[in-house]
């Protein structure tokens, strides 16, 4: 079995300001994760993905995660905020490599950006 | 490169009527396909998935139907729509054997 949890519904930041959105997993077996990105109206766009290479993903737009197994957790850092930034972001679970069809969805934190 | 296509992107349909959302990829063959739908504050819920012409797995029962008539065209229908069925469609589609997902830009129901 398989869940994530995304710890704050809501984040509100400045702009310039860094972000931290907090995702925690379970999982049965070696996970990958996953950030997606979602701006209003739209579909959801790939930020990054960990599939158990280096534990510090890169992702789009200055945004990165760090593995940590010890906590699993996986949380999504950028340095300084854009106003582009604010959207609402979801962290997903896969313990299974091999399908799409074993995502886990978080319910998602949605990220405000203030000038 | 790949492409995604979902239409319509905004439908208001009145409850009983019935329901055609059309999604097709581009760039790729025999992609797997999905049907996701999002509620607010609830992330996504897989609907429907599909490997390939013909073969349709549904996740939760459900008022709504899936069917792939080409290998790149996906479709979510029903004969008769509920107000519970208002909400935000996702298609999807990913290679097959791979876990990263590519979205359509959503298709949202209204159902009055």
């Amino acid at each position: 079995a398989q869940s994530v949890t995304q710890l704050d519904s809501h984040v509100s930041v400045s702009e310039g300001t860094p972000v931290l959105l907090r995702c925690n997993y379970s999982s049965s077996y070696s996970p990958s994760l996953f950030w997606y990105v979602q701006h209003p109206n739209k579909g959801l766009q790939l930020l990054l993905k960990y599939t158990s290479a280096a534990t510090l993903v890169k992702g789009i737009n200055g945004f990165e995660a760090e593995f940590k197994k010890s906590e699993t957790s996986f949380h999504l850092t950028k340095p300084s905020a854009h106003m582009s930034d604010a959207a609402e972001y979801f962290c997903v679970v896969s313990s299974f490599s091999g399908s799409a069809r074993q995502l886990t969805f978080g319910s998602g934190t949605q990220l405000t950006v203030l000038p | 490169s790949q492409t995604i296509h979902q239409w319509p992107a905004t439908l208001v349909q009145p409850v009983g009527s019935p329901l055609s959302l059309e999604c097709t990829v581009e760039g790729t063959s025999n992609p797997n396909l999905y049907w996701y739908r999002q509620a607010a504050g609830r992330g996504l819920q897989l609907l429907f998935y599909s490997v390939g012409i013909g073969q349709i797995s549904s996740e939760v029962p459900q008022n709504l139907s899936a069917s792939r008539p080409q290998d790149r065209q996906f479709i979510l229908s029903s004969k008769k729509l509920l107000l519970s069925d208002s909400g935000f469609y996702l298609c999807a589609w990913s290679g097959s054997g791979a876990n990263v997902l590519t979205f359509g830009a959503g298709s949202r129901l209204t159902v009055l």
